[in-house]
């Protein structure tokens, strides 16, 4: 397998402008989450779906963050507008039981 | 309040040597889990370990093992013969609950750099 895969890995955007940021979840995973990494915050959870139902989007920052998950083997995080405070990394990670493994992250910068 | 704590300065470590990462953990919930991941400077998250609350033996993986103490609510991990690939920041987290697929609340992490 593949393992999880994120796109774009980098992304520079402009202060205002959409970003959408993607993850395809490995195959047979029934839940999804999206993490956001930044050093003053660490690692959060932004939001996680279960058989592409969220469940949990407690730790999306505000109404400028949404999340979808159309089918079990594709997500989207997208952001609208960005500003610069939304600079981090941001993972997307897959579990079918215990261990959740990770994608390796788009590193979003907003000017 | 934090569910995860790690508070360890940057750690150099002799290669070859045996290095131990602190963590202790806050929950009222019986029935949880710990992991342990390594994030190093490319950036990656990579699963290392795992320790159920019901588990009675402590969790090894290859030169990972966790130490495992209930009831101060620690859960350390050691890496034996450490080699410079190991160079990295490790975080610990807790999943509250049953089953595989609730939050899981991360620690702000140990960097720990191997020296030759």
């Amino acid at each position: 397998d593949a393992g999880v895969i994120q796109s774009p890995r980098h992304e520079v955007t402009e202060m205002g402008q959409e970003v959408t940021l993607r993850c395809k979840p490995i195959s047979g995973h029934d839940y999804l989450f999206w993490y956001r990494q930044t050093m003053m915050r660490g690692l959060e959870l932004l939001i996680y779906f279960n058989n592409n139902v969220p469940i949990d989007d407690s730790g999306m920052p505000e109404d400028r963050f949404s999340a979808k998950m159309p089918n079990a083997s594709f997500s989207t995080l997208k952001i609208q507008p960005s500003e610069p405070r939304d600079s981090a990394v941001y993972f997307c990670a897959s579990s079918d039981n215990n261990e959740q493994f990770f994608g390796p992250g788009t590193r979003l910068t907003v000017l | 309040a934090q569910k995860i704590t790690q508070t360890q300065p940057g750690m150099f470590v002799q290669e070859k040597e045996a290095v131990t990462l602190d963590c202790t953990y806050d929950t009222s919930d019986p029935s949880y889990g710990l992991f342990w991941y390594k994030q190093p400077s490319s950036g990656e998250m990579i699963f290392l370990i795992y320790q159920g609350s019901y588990d009675q033996q402590n969790a090894t993986e290859g030169r990972y093992s966790l130490n495992f103490q209930k009831a101060r609510k620690s859960a350390n991990l050691v890496i034996s013969a450490s080699q410079l690939g190991d160079s990295a920041m490790y975080f610990c987290a807790m999943r509250e609950g049953e089953g595989g697929n609730n939050r899981l609340a991360f620690g702000k992490g140990n960097q720990v750099v191997v020296i030759p």
